[in-house]
Parts: structure tokens; sequence; C-alpha cells
């Protein structure tokens, strides 16, 4: 199962472009990133999985380089309620063994 | 769709009872998954099901048992409830890429 390393924390403005790097060096060839977004009190709700190059949604896009050594979720024009803890996974093909670490934890100001 | 349900929200329990948490997803999901997260942690994964009447043990197994009898439910049951076992219990599904993540049962042993 591929080890992730990411910040502890992020702050940012209302408004901007947030990215944060998850790093994930051991990373399996068959292992797919997932990014999970979890609210105080809330269960995590899944954002965006790739496995390689770029993968857009209408809520993030998902950066991952060639090597797939690391991968960077972007979020664009952040709102207050984009606070939250992201979780970067390396999962294999099923998503079936998840295992999450600490996450980032993402505070959005006025 | 209900999603994800799990029963009961909060629960207080004495050192030594044994009890079950309850989850049932009506999305026909072959993977469910039980997970732990303690204060200010992230999620550690207790036990995994890749479909009816096929169970494995997660990082964090002891203490817990499951069984996965049908698709839609997955119990996880409390032999002898220790107070190392207070935290918020999430119970997920899937169906190959990205969990529906329950609303978490709440529990504190006393």
């Amino acid at each position: 199962l591929a080890k992730t390393t990411q910040p502890i924390s992020m702050d940012s403005y209302e408004g901007q472009e947030v990215n944060i790097t998850c790093s994930h060096n051991n990373i399996a060839t068959n292992d797919y990133i997932t990014w999970y977004q979890q609210f105080p009190s809330q269960g995590p709700r899944f954002i965006i999985q790739g496995y390689k190059t770029k993968v857009t949604n209408e809520v993030a896009s998902l950066f991952i380089p060639a090597d797939r050594k690391s991968s960077t979720l972007s979020l664009p024009r952040v709102s207050l309620s984009d606070t939250a803890v992201y979780y970067c996974l390396g999962v294999g093909y099923n998503n079936n063994d998840m295992r999450f670490g600490a996450g980032t934890r993402l505070t959005v100001k006025p | 769709n209900a999603g994800v349900t799990q029963t009961p929200k909060f629960q207080v329990l004495k050192t030594g009872q044994s009890m079950t948490l309850q989850c049932a997803q009506d999305m026909n999901h072959e993977y469910m998954s039980w997970y732990r997260q303690d204060p200010g942690m992230g999620l550690r994964l207790i036990h995994y099901s890749v479909g009816a009447g096929i169970t494995d043990q997660g990082e964090v197994p002891n203490g817990y048992n499951v069984s996965r009898s049908t698709t839609e439910d997955f119990p996880l049951r409390l032999l002898s409830a220790a107070p190392s076992q207070t935290s918020v219990y999430f119970c997920a599904s899937s169906s190959g890429m990205g969990y529906t993540f329950g609303s978490g049962t709440r529990l504190t042993v006393v």
C-alpha cells in the first residue's frame, strides 16, 4: 500500500485557487490516487480519483506527473465552505483496502 | 436512496459489554468497510469486505468481528468493549470508484 505524505495544514482566502500536494514515492503500478474531503462530525466524501496526467470534475482537478511519485489536488476559487480536511490515498484497482493518513487541514479565511 | 445508514448514532457502553454497530447500504455495492476515527486523527481501517461471505482484516482488527451474510449489511461487533475503543465509527461502501460513507456512530466506553 502506498504511503502518502501531505502538509498538515494550509490556509487560504476566499476566491483563491488552492493546490494541495501529496507525495507517494512508493506507489504501486496498479494504484490509483484518490482524494477525499471531510467536514467535522461527518464521514469523508469522495472528491476525485486518477491514475496519471490530469483529471477534472465539477469540484476539483487532479494533476499526476508521469513518474506518479506525487499528485496535486487543485480547488478553484475556494469559499469558506471548503474549510475541511483533505485526504490523499493510493488505492488498488478495487479500492477495497484504503488506508487514510492524517490529511491536510485546509482553512479558508474571509 | 438512503445511501449508507449507520445505527445507532450515539452509544455509551460499560467496559466489558458487547454490542453490534449496524451498517446497511441500498446501492448494491460489493465493497464495504469499517473505520474508526479518534479525535484529531485520520481514519483507521478495521475490517473490509469485497462481497457477501468474504471479509478481511484492516489495520486495527483486534477486538472487532464482522460478517457479510448479504450484500446490503455489514455489522461490526465489539466483543468486550474497552475504553480504548471510544471513537467515532464510520461504515462505507463502494462499487469500485470512490466510497460513500455513513454519518458515523459515536461510541463511548466507560
